[in-house]
């Protein structure tokens, strides 16, 4: 079974730009998170997708932050326009079920904006 | 409000030493969850175990265990003779009951770095 994946695993954008990060779950699994770790800080929740609806954003920063899960299969997390404090590794993860599932975690997208 | 601390910001050890690795948090829920998570150098965070707050028996997988204790609001990792292969970012989590789509929202610790040498 193929794990959760992520594109791209590195980024490195000048501020003001955009950039899309973009998150394959496994293989039916309806719940889809996107977390963030700032460097030094803890991961932190940003939302979570049943399928294609947004559950919980309630994590999001604010509204230069975009996600979607069109047809319920792979996400997007889009920055526009992109702040130095964007700077993190963005983790996607998805899970099967309902509750509390343990969490299937990808790589994980290191973006850098200078 | 809730959160998990994890106070060893960054252990090292000689392998086949034991090493024990904190976790203690805060939450007003009675029901709630409770996770490890291993992040290697490759990156992903692999998931190690999962507690709910009614089950306080300590668990055992090989080589490695874990003590829940409700008293003291913690859950700690030991691994037993260390080997360089445990080398990794270890994170502890909770999630809370939560209503709706707060379900199995993950409040992290900051991660303990094991560092673990030849």
């Amino acid at each position: 079974e193929a794990g959760v994946t992520q594109f791209p695993s590195h980024s490195v954008i000048e501020k003001g730009q955009t950039v899309t990060l973009r998150c394959d779950p496994i293989s039916g699994h309806d719940n889809l998170y996107w977390y963030r770790r700032v460097m030094g800080k803890e991961i932190k929740f940003l939302l979570h997708f049943v399928k294609e609806s947004k559950q919980d954003e309630s994590g999001m920063p604010n509204n230069r932050f975009l996600a979607e899960r069109t047809g319920g299969t792979y996400s997007t997390l889009k920055v526009q326009p992109a702040e130095l404090e964007d700077s993190g590794v963005y983790f996607c993860a998805s899970s099967q079920g309902t509750g509390h599932s343990p969490l299937h975690f990808g790589n994980g997208t290191r973006l850098t904006v200078t | 409000a809730q959160k998990v601390t994890q106070a060893q910001t960054e252990i090292s050890v000689v392998e086949k030493e034991d090493v024990t690795l904190d976790c203690v948090y805060e939450t007003r829920d009675t029901t709630y969850y409770l996770f490890w998570y291993k992040q290697p150098p490759s990156g992903e965070l692999v998931f190690l175990i999962r507690r709910n707050s009614f089950d306080e028996q300590n668990e055992i997988s090989g080589r490695y265990s874990w003590n829940f204790q409700k008293s003291t609001s913690s859950f700690n990792f030991t691994i037993t003779a260390s080997q360089v292969v445990d080398s990794a970012v270890y994170f502890c989590a909770l999630s809370e009951e939560g209503y709706g789509g707060s379900q199995g929202n993950l409040i992290f610790g900051k991660g303990t770095k094991l560092s673990v040498k030849p």
